[in-house]
C-alpha cells in the first residue's frame, strides 16, 4: 500500500516547455486535488476532481489542465511553462469523511 | 468562499512547553482537518476533526463548530514538532474544496 506516489519530486523546466505532473493513489479514493504551494500563501488549490471523469477548477486553475480517467490516476499538465509556476507542488487523495493525505511534493523550477 | 485564519503566524518555544493553536472559519464546514508540514516538506495529517475533541498522544483538537473555530494544543512538545501547522477546511453545503489556511510556523529549541 503506497498511498500517495508523485513524481517526479525535482523538474527544471525552461519557459514555454510543457510538462505532466503524475500522481497516482492506490486506496480506492474518490476524491483527488493539486495544490500549489508558495512562500507566505500557504497551499493554494488548483484542480480537483470528485471521481473519474469529474473535475472542476480551484483558486488558481490558469495555466494547468488536469483529467480523471481512472480512479487512482489525476496527472496535472503544465501548458506553456511560466516561472510564475516555480513552486512546489502536492498531490492529495482523500474519501470523504475521513483525513486527506498528500504526495511528498514536486519541486519545480522554471528558467 | 470560505475564509480561514489561523494564530499565532509563529511561535518559538522552549522543549517541554505546551502550546495552544487557533484556527478560525467563517461559514459552516462538513470537513476540518490539522496538518504538520515538517521542515522536509512531508506534510502529514493529524487530525480529521468537523466537530468534538479527538486525542493523540500529546496532541489535542477541538473543534467547536457552532462557533467557527478550532483549537489544536501540543503538549510536552519536542523538537520534532517543528514545521508548519496547518488547518484545513470544506464549506457545508458548498463546493468539495478543501481551503487551508496559511498555517502557524512552530519552532521548538531543545
Amino acid at each position: 500500500n503506497a498511498g500517495v506516489t508523485q513524481t517526479p519530486k525535482f523538474q527544471v523546466l525552461k519557459t514555454g516547455q510543457s510538462m505532466t505532473l503524475q500522481c497516482a493513489q492506490d486506496m480506492n479514493h474518490e476524491y483527488m486535488s493539486w495544490y500549489r504551494q508558495d512562500p507566505g500563501m500557504g497551499l493554494r488549490l488548483i484542480h480537483y476532481s470528485v471521481g473519474a471523469g469529474i473535475t472542476d477548477q480551484g483558486e488558481v486553475p490558469n495555466g494547468y489542465n488536469v483529467s480523471r480517467s481512472t480512479t487512482e490516476d489525476f496527472p496535472l499538465r503544465l501548458l506553456s511553462a511560466a516561472p510564475s509556476q516555480t513552486s512546489v507542488y502536492f498531490c492529495a487523495s482523500s474519501y470523504f469523511g475521513y483525513g486527506t493525505f498528500f504526495g511528498q511534493g514536486t519541486r519545480l523550477t522554471v528558467v | 468562499g470560505i475564509q480561514v485564519e489561523q494564530s499565532p503566524p509563529d511561535l518559538i518555544l522552549q522543549e517541554g512547553a505546551n502550546s495552544t493553536l487557533r484556527c478560525n472559519f467563517s461559514d459552516s464546514v462538513n470537513n476540518l482537518q490539522w496538518f504538520h508540514q515538517n521542515p522536509w516538506g512531508q506534510l502529514i495529517n493529524l487530525f480529521y476533526i468537523p466537530s468534538g475533541t479527538k486525542q493523540n498522544g500529546r496532541l489535542s483538537a477541538t473543534t467547536v463548530a457552532t462557533e467557527r473555530y478550532s483549537l489544536l494544543y501540543i503538549s510536552s512538545s519536542q523538537t520534532t514538532d517543528s514545521g508548519v501547522y496547518f488547518c484545513a477546511v470544506r464549506s457545508q453545503g458548498g463546493s468539495e474544496k478543501l481551503v487551508f489556511g496559511k498555517g502557524t510556523k512552530l519552532t521548538v529549541n531543545p
